[in-house]
């Protein structure tokens, strides 16, 4: 069975850090791009940072450039998001997310849309 | 950026009867297009991806159509457990992915 399972989040104060964990089981980590998806309360779905297979390539949203930084350890099947500079706009619930991979003729393809979510994490930014 | 727009914000349905929700890119997206269902307090599941192919275990009921900028998505009997919100999601464009704000699908 596939799962994802954030950890980390809490209440942190403006300007405070955090880091957020996505620790994977039941697929082949090191197979996929792994996301950060946010979604604040009552609000709709925000992509944050994207990190590559082997943690060549790396995507930030333009609202959290500069304050994040994603990584990845394959051997033990996690993805990390460390969060600094945090402000009362980044509350939301941080979801982990897996890419869709297609598999046709023994050549697999990775999709910037995700099928395997986790639960998510909450992150309360507040004095 | 690719803005991605949703019609109607609400939709009201009754049980048994055909939804159609909307989504507009700002800019074609070819049909690298995603919907997704969310229901309270649950992260978003996959539905449709590629525009029209539905992920692994979603019902038949739901079918994707579409391709550039404008898409649909189509629930062809509602049931009970299908009242919840929809998002569309682009990923023609990696960075960033965006989504669009979601329709709202409520028992009239």
């Amino acid at each position: 069975e596939v799962q994802l399972v954030e950890s980390g989040g809490g209440l942190v104060k403006p300007g405070g850090s955090l880091r957020l964990s996505c620790e994977v089981s039941g697929f082949t980590f090191s197979d996929y791009t792994m996301n950060w998806v946010r979604q604040s309360p009552g609000k709709g779905l925000e992509w944050v940072s994207s990190i590559s297979k082997s943690g060549t390539y790396i995507y930030y949203a333009d609202s959290m450039k500069g304050r994040i930084t994603i990584s990845r350890d394959n051997a033990k099947n996690s993805v990390f998001l460390q969060m600094n500079s945090l402000r009362d706009e980044d509350t939301a619930v941080y979801y982990c997310a897996r890419d869709v991979m297609l598999s046709f003729g023994g050549v697999t393809m990775l999709l910037d849309a995700f099928d395997m979510w986790g639960h998510g994490t909450m992150v309360t930014v507040s004095s | 950026e690719i803005v991605m727009t949703q019609s109607p914000a609400t939709l009201s349905v009754s049980p048994g009867e055909r939804a159609t929700l909307s989504c507009r890119a700002s800019q074609s997206v070819s049909s690298k297009l995603a919907w997704y269902q969310q229901k309270p307090g649950q992260a978003p599941r996959l539905l449709i991806y590629g525009a029209s192919t539905r992920a692994t275990g979603i019902p038949v009921r739901f079918s994707g159509g579409g391709s550039g900028t404008e898409f649909t998505l189509t629930i062809s009997s509602l049931q009970s457990e299908d009242f919840a919100v929809y998002y569309c999601q682009q990923y023609n464009t990696r960075d960033p992915v965006t989504f669009g704000g979601g329709t709202k699908v409520e028992i009239k």
